[in-house]
């Protein structure tokens, strides 16, 4: 089945610097990656997604890159602030029907700290 | 619109009893998606449920089971309880009709098994 890893497990950054959180993904039929920010004993939210046939999407600080040959996915993050502090997870979807129905492979999230 | 709830948020049980949790999905979404989220195992797909049939299931073992009913909202049991199902157990919904569709989390019950 689809395995996703995601790298580093912790990021300290200083406010205003930039974040950047990498994930591999191990099937090639996978084409939907969502980002999720969860903090501190809160649900999951999606902050950005993108589909296989976009290679970069942009939303204000935050940016996701696609590199299908290499399965790789990025969430960029700048100018960061206190409030982003949080465990970030990447997730990716297989596009068929089956055994793709509703399911989404998490990798095992990244906990940034955003020191002010 | 209303968000996803999720009902009880918080659940103490011990070892070989039941659980049942709820999950009520966003207004004219018929997908629902049950993970369990752990320090260890990360968030793991447990099975997802459209217009009453489960499409999907994840490596669970049987006594994880779920049900959808008529109006979307969602129930998933756990028997026999072991130690190692204490987990936040969060349910997602999405619309159902694609494949790619975002989902949207719920709160989560947060399940202690002693």
């Amino acid at each position: 089945g689809e395995n996703v890893e995601q790298h580093p497990s912790t990021l300290s950054v200083q406010e205003g610097d930039s974040a950047v959180i990498k994930c591999t993904y191990s099937d090639s039929a996978s084409n939907y990656f969502p980002w999720y920010k969860q903090e501190l004993g809160k649900r999951p939210q999606l902050i950005i997604d993108i589909r296989s046939n976009v290679g970069e999407k942009k939303d204000q600080r935050i940016a996701v890159t696609l590199n299908k040959t290499a399965k790789h996915f990025s969430l960029h993050i700048t100018e960061t602030q206190p409030e982003d502090s949080a465990v970030y997870f990447c997730a990716a979807s297989l596009g068929g029907g089956g055994t793709s129905y509703g399911k989404l492979t998490f990798g095992q999230g990244t906990i940034l700290t955003v020191h002010p | 619109k209303a968000g996803v709830t999720q009902t009880p948020r918080y659940l103490i049980k011990t070892r070989g009893q039941q659980v049942t949790l709820s999950c009520s999905p966003i207004s004219g979404h018929r997908s629902v998606s049950w993970y369990q989220q752990t320090p260890g195992q990360g968030l793991q797909f447990l099975f997802e449920y459209f217009s009453e049939t489960q499409r999907n299931k994840g490596n669970f073992p049987g006594r994880f089971s779920g049900r959808q009913f008529s109006n979307s909202r969602s129930e998933m049991n756990v028997s026999t309880l072991e130690l190692g199902d204490s987990a936040l157990y969060l349910c997602a919904s999405s619309q159902g009709h694609l494949l790619q569709e975002t989902q949207y989390f719920g709160p989560g019950t947060r399940l202690l098994v002693l």
